[in-house]
């Protein structure tokens, strides 16, 4: 089976544009979840999703927002880019909402943002 | 503040030799600890987790974390380093009852000399 898919791997983009990124889970995930990992640093939580409603939400501006479709696959949008939105990002699923009972999480090999 | 740290920026170490990388983590109860490798360009893959019981814990490629509540540390050990581990290791903590936020220390990147 395929892992976690991400689209496009690299991407440069001028200050005050839009962004789309996708992911597509591991087929039978229904959990997303997206995450910035800013160069030098560890992933920071954006959002998570499950069965198409935002289930958690990290400490992003309200340019940062994200959806998930009816195959569970997602985009992250973000508006207005600044120069400090310049970063890797990280898209992962997992089969369900909570870290219980074993659950594990797989990334994908995330999309590089370039703002200029 | 939860929180996870990593006070390790880079560490060396020859091939063959051992290594541990140290992970401290605060939370206000036990949370899931995880351990993920990084390679350049590359996205994350799950070395080991911790959820309970035995508190070491055995993962891929030779590695193994063992869990000390009285430290809050979860130190990620190999006792015979390869050339290809060289790589960014993160240490990551996840809540135990809501969504899958997991929290992220800032890396220890680990270069293996020959």
């Amino acid at each position: 089976d395929a892992g976690v898919t991400q689209s496009p791997t690299h991407l440069i983009k001028t200050r005050g544009q839009h962004v789309t990124l996708r992911c597509s889970p591991i087929s039978g995930h229904k959990s997303v979840s997206w995450y910035q990992q800013v160069l030098g640093q560890g992933p920071q939580f954006i959002f998570q999703y499950y069965e198409k409603e935002e289930r958690g939400r990290g400490n992003f501006p309200d340019r940062f927002s994200a959806r998930q479709f009816p195959n569970y696959s997602s985009e992250l949008n973000v508006n207005a880019l600044l120069l400090g939105d310049s970063a890797l990002y990280l898209c992962a699923s997992s089969l369900a909402l909570h870290t219980t009972g074993g659950n594990t999480i797989y990334f994908g090999e995330g999309s590089w943002l370039t703002v200029v | 503040a939860q929180s996870v740290t990593q006070p390790d920026i880079h560490i060396t170490v020859s091939e063959g030799a051992s290594l541990e990388l140290r992970c401290n983590y605060s939370y206000g109860a036990t949370p899931y600890l995880f351990w993920y490798v990084q390679s350049p360009g590359q996205g994350l893959q799950l070395l080991l987790k911790y959820f309970s019981g035995d508190t070491l814990v055995q993962g891929i490629k030779g590695f193994e974390a063992e869990f000390k509540r009285s430290q809050s540390s979860f130190n990620l050990r190999k006792p015979s380093v390869h050339w290809s581990d060289a790589a960014e290791y993160f240490c990551a903590v996840g809540p135990m009852d809501s969504s899958y936020k997991l929290i992220f220390g800032s890396g220890t990147r680990l270069l293996v000399r020959p």
